[in-house]
């Protein structure tokens, strides 16, 4: 069983759409993430969500909203997209906000 | 606030070598510890972590990192370096606690020569 998952793993689409990354984990964590890593493979973290509140808000565009329906997931809805926004997105779960981060296999998003 | 400075954003080693990526932190409290691997197309993955106790802690894959409070580094090596070892490595630092969170260094590429 995959313990972080998310979809899709490849997202191409068109400046100006509005598209949504999903992400589940199976392995009863408290908080879930979302990173960004550009192509200098720097990762920045976006948000943080523990028991579904949401606890880390970082500098990123209001464009960016997550969406925790329960624990176990955390969604990523970005609107109005932009050549910018390419990079690769991870989700990532851990027991509390200290503690070792486990991730999923990341989403490429493509913005042409 | 903590921090985490990784040193050397590319290092290359031939096969058979001494692995060594340094590691030096900055945290206010006693600091909790994390090394990730990404291997290409990857997702990271915890190599290894220490939050107290023993020092050396061993990791996945012949791994290793030592934390040394006096020069506050979590340098990771292995013995013997493998092509399949060829990767982004990340280090990572919480404060611990309820209210710590994960702080990453900007990675380090390690590429093996056969």
């Amino acid at each position: 069983d995959t313990a972080v998952s998310q979809t899709p793993k490849y997202l191409v689409t068109q400046m100006g759409n509005d598209k949504s990354i999903k992400c589940e984990q199976n392995l009863g964590h408290d908080t879930m993430y979302w990173y960004k890593q550009d192509s200098k493979k720097f990762l920045k973290i976006m948000f943080s969500y523990n028991n579904k509140e949401l606890i880390i808000n970082e500098t990123v565009p209001n464009r960016f909203s997550p969406k925790s329906p329960d624990k176990a997931h955390l969604n990523l809805h970005i609107n109005s997209l932009e050549l910018g926004d390419s990079a690769v997105y991870f989700c990532a779960s851990s027991q509390s906000p200290a503690y070792e981060q486990y991730f999923g296999p990341g989403t490429r998003l493509t913005v042409t | 606030a903590q921090s985490v400075t990784q040193l050397g954003s590319h290092v290359s080693v031939s096969e058979g070598a001494l692995v060594l990526l340094r590691c030096n932190y900055s945290s206010s409290v006693p600091p909790y510890l994390f090394w990730y691997v990404q291997y290409p197309n990857q997702g990271l993955q915890l190599l290894l972590k220490y939050t107290t106790g023993a020092t050396l802690v061993k990791g996945i894959n012949g791994f290793e990192a030592e934390f040394k409070k006096s020069e506050t580094s979590f340098h990771l090596t292995k013995p013997s370096a493998h092509m399949s070892d060829a990767a982004e490595y990340f280090c990572a630092v919480s404060e611990g606690g309820s209210q710590g969170n994960l702080i990453f260094g900007k990675g380090t590429k390690l590429s093996v020569k056969p």
